[in-house]
């Protein structure tokens, strides 16, 4: 079915530390995957992206691993700040490069103390 | 600032009363979402168009009835709605309309009384 699931509802880590977040997927045949982060009324942002032919993708301070084999994607950020507290959603594109959809999942709440 | 904008920000209405919700993207893009974003759920995708055209409906109720005029502008209109309805609205925006990167607006919190 149709389900992408973050592990934890909430994540608490202390300012300069890495933070790992982590979300499982259903569907094996999707192609592609998006990490977004919300923060306190605004709507979510792209954080990275990547492609199912890739297992690691990296940013400015973020890096994404996929294993496919497992369904299992993380988003990990370096030297966590207070500016990264938010909700990060993970999404799957499920269907054809041609006509698939994004399925969203339910959100990790990153707490960072200072 | 995202290039997608949404207006109002909150909006309070009775469940007799009719209202719309307007987005706008300048970001070149041609196809256009709306999510509903409740709490404790993951974001539903309730409509697509893609060069005005809509091509995905997901089961929503007929009390929303959404339009697009052109490629940047997107509304729902609202019209005896529920209090069940109560949730934060975002639109989107996409190059394409095949699952890619969405550029989302900051939403149109609604409180149906």
């Amino acid at each position: 079915g149709e389900s992408v699931g973050l592990h934890l509802p909430t994540l608490s880590v202390q300012e300069g530390d890495n933070s790992i977040i982590n979300c499982a997927y259903s569907n094996s045949a999707s192609d592609y995957f998006i990490w977004y982060k919300q923060e306190s009324g605004k709507g979510p942002q792209f954080i990275i992206d990547i492609r199912s032919n890739m297992d690691k993708r990296q940013g400015q301070r973020v890096t994404v691993l996929l294993n496919k084999t497992v369904k299992h994607l993380s988003l990990q950020i370096a030297a966590t700040q207070p500016g990264d507290s938010a909700v990060y959603f993970c999404a799957e594109r499920y269907g054809s490069s041609n006509t698939g959809k994004l399925i969203f999942g339910q959100g990790t709440t990153l707490q960072v103390k200072p | 600032e995202t290039g997608v904008t949404q207006t109002p920000r909150h909006l309070v209405m009775g469940m007799t009363n009719k209202k719309s919700l307007k987005c706008e993207q300048h970001l070149g893009h041609n196809a256009m979402y709306w999510y509903k974003q409740s709490a404790k759920k993951p974001l539903e995708l309730m409509f697509v168009y893609n060069f005005k055209e809509q091509t995905e409906n997901n089961s929503v109720p007929s009390r929303f009835s959404p339009e697009c005029p052109n490629s940047s502008h997107l509304f729902l209109h609202l019209h005896t709605l529920q209090p069940e309805d109560s949730a934060l609205y975002l639109c989107a925006s996409s190059q394409g309309a095949q699952g890619g990167k969405l550029f989302f607006g900051s939403g149109t919190q609604l409180s149906v009384l």
